[in-house]
C-alpha cells in the first residue's frame, strides 16, 4: 500500500542554520512524484518543490533542497539559512498513478531567533 | 489575483444542518480536489474532478455531494451534518490530472456544534 511517513512530529532549529524534514514512502507504482508543502499559523497550504521518480537530480527552489534517495525511498526536505518566517507545519507529498496525492503526518518546524 | 478561492472561511453550524462551501480556481487548471484535514493536521483527500468528471471517490459518506458545473468550479455540500464532519476543508486545482502540484485555496473551517 502506498504510504507517506514523517517520524518527526516537531523540531527546532536556529535562526540562519540548515535543517533536514525527513520523508519516507512507501509504493509499488515506477512512476510518482513526491512534494513537499508548508503550512503556517495562517493556515494555507504553500507549494515548495517537486521531485519526480525518474528525475536524476534533486530538486532545488530557493533555499529548499530534496534529497531524494530513491533506493532508500526517502525524500528529506533542506532548509538552508533558516528564517523566523519559515516557522510552519511541512507535508511531504506523493502522487501517485491513481491521481491522488496523500500526504504524511506533518513535521512542525520552530526557527528560534 | 486569487488563484483558488473558497468560501466560506470559516463556518459554525449546529448537527443536522445542511451546508455548501464553495470553490473556484482562475488558473485554466483541469482537475480539482477536495481534500479534508482533520484536528491532528492530517490531509485526506476526498474527491477529484477533471473537466466535470468525477475521477476520484474516496470512501466518503454519501452526505458529502461534490458539484462541479464547469471546470472552474467545484462545490462541496453537505447533509446532514454531524460532530465528525468538522474540519479544515481545502480546494486544490492542478493543471491537469497528471501534474500533481496542487493549488490550495485558503480552506474552510468547518465547526459543527
Amino acid at each position: 500500500a502506498q504510504k507517506i511517513t514523517q517520524t518527526q512530529p516537531g523540531m527546532f532549529v536556529q535562526e540562519k542554520e540548515a535543517v533536514t524534514l525527513d520523508c519516507t514512502y512507501d509504493t509499488s507504482d515506477p512512476s510518482y512524484g513526491l512534494f513537499w508543502y508548508k503550512q503556517p499559523s495562517s493556515g494555507e497550504m504553500i507549494f515548495l518543490i517537486y521531485q519526480g521518480s525518474y528525475d536524476q537530480q534533486n530538486a532545488t527552489e530557493g533555499r529548499y533542497s530534496l534529497n531524494f534517495q530513491k533506493a532508500r525511498k526517502s525524500a528529506n526536505l533542506v532548509i538552508s539559512a533558516s528564517q523566523l518566517g519559515d516557522s510552519a507545519m511541512y507535508f511531504c507529498a506523493m502522487s501517485q498513478l491513481s491521481y491522488k496525492l496523500i500526504f504524511g503526518s506533518g513535521t512542525r518546524l520552530l526557527v528560534r531567533p | 489575483d486569487t488563484a483558488v478561492s473558497q468560501t466560506p472561511k470559516y463556518l459554525v453550524t449546529q448537527m443536522g444542518n445542511d451546508k455548501s462551501i464553495k470553490c473556484e480556481q482562475n488558473l485554466g487548471h483541469d482537475t480539482m480536489y477536495w481534500y479534508k484535514q482533520d484536528s491532528k493536521k492530517f490531509l485526506k483527500i476526498m474527491f477529484s474532478y477533471n473537466n466535470k468528471e468525477l475521477i476520484i471517490n474516496e470512501t466518503v459518506p454519501n452526505r458529502f455531494s461534490p458539484k462541479s458545473p464547469d471546470k472552474a468550479h467545484l462545490n462541496l455540500h453537505i447533509n446532514s451534518l454531524e460532530l465528525g464532519d468538522s474540519a479544515v476543508y481545502f480546494c486544490a486545482s492542478s493543471q491537469q490530472l497528471e501534474k500533481w502540484t496542487l493549488h490550495f485555496g485558503n480552506g474552510t473551517r468547518l465547526t459543527v456544534t
